[in-house]
């Protein structure tokens, strides 16, 4: 069964202060790797998706990158409009559409 | 481009009543994808549709159900409700490929009393 792992659950950065994000994932033959971003009480908005290990995307601050087992979503010097919930799912091959969410890692970026 | 709408945003229903969930998918966009999301269980799929037929199911009791029209709107039926059904419930929609990444919609809260 395909599991997705997120740590940590919460995290709470003082503006400019980076950090990383983890996703640990087991899949059989992935297919992609989504990071999405949630605020409360709305959809998930799509920020990356990654195919193959080695991998590797950037967008603003935001950048994420792939191995065989994990995927890091790295903050840089982050702005207090990027508290948000951070998730992270896969698609295995052969499952048409659907993706494994994790639970998710809660930022809080405070001034 | 329009994004993913659905309708109603706000549902609020008595136990054993059934329900109906509206979502039109991007334009162009030939699959749609459902999710329900509670704190509990995080972001889980119910089912995907793509031309009108039901491709992948999640392991969801048989009281949740769906349709795609030709146009690709879909809808999504949920009977006999329980206080348990409550949650945010997910469209999300993508071209057409297994790979294509799905864009979602706001939601629907639906509270079941």
């Amino acid at each position: 069964e395909d599991q997705v792992t997120q740590s940590p659950e919460a995290l709470r950065l003082q503006e400019g202060e980076s950090s990383s994000l983890n996703c640990s994932y087991t899949v059989s033959g992935l297919r992609g790797l989504f990071w999405y971003r949630q605020d409360p009480g709305k959809g998930p908005e799509f920020l990356f998706t990654l195919y193959s290990a080695g991998e590797e995307k950037e967008k603003e601050r935001l950048k994420a990158t792939l191995t065989k087992k994990e995927s890091f979503l790295h903050i840089t010097a982050p702005k207090p409009e990027d508290s948000a919930t951070y998730l992270c799912a896969v698609q295995a091959g052969g499952t048409a559409s659907k993706l494994t969410f994790g639970t998710g890692t809660r930022l809080q970026v405070t001034l | 481009k329009a994004g993913v709408t659905q309708t109603p945003r706000y549902l609020i229903k008595t136990r054993g009543q059934q329900v109906t969930l509206s979502c039109s998918p991007i334009s162009g966009h030939r699959s749609v994808s459902w999710y329900q999301q509670t704190p509990g269980q995080g972001l889980q799929f119910l089912f995907e549709y793509f031309s009108e037929t039901q491709r992948n199911k999640g392991n969801f009791p048989g009281r949740f159900s769906g349709r795609q029209f030709s146009n690709s709107r879909s809808e999504m039926n949920v009977s006999t409700l329980e206080l348990g059904d409550s949650a945010l419930y997910l469209c999300a929609s993508k071209l057409q490929g297994a790979a294509d990444t799905q864009y979602f919609g706001p939601g629907t809260r639906l509270t079941v009393l």
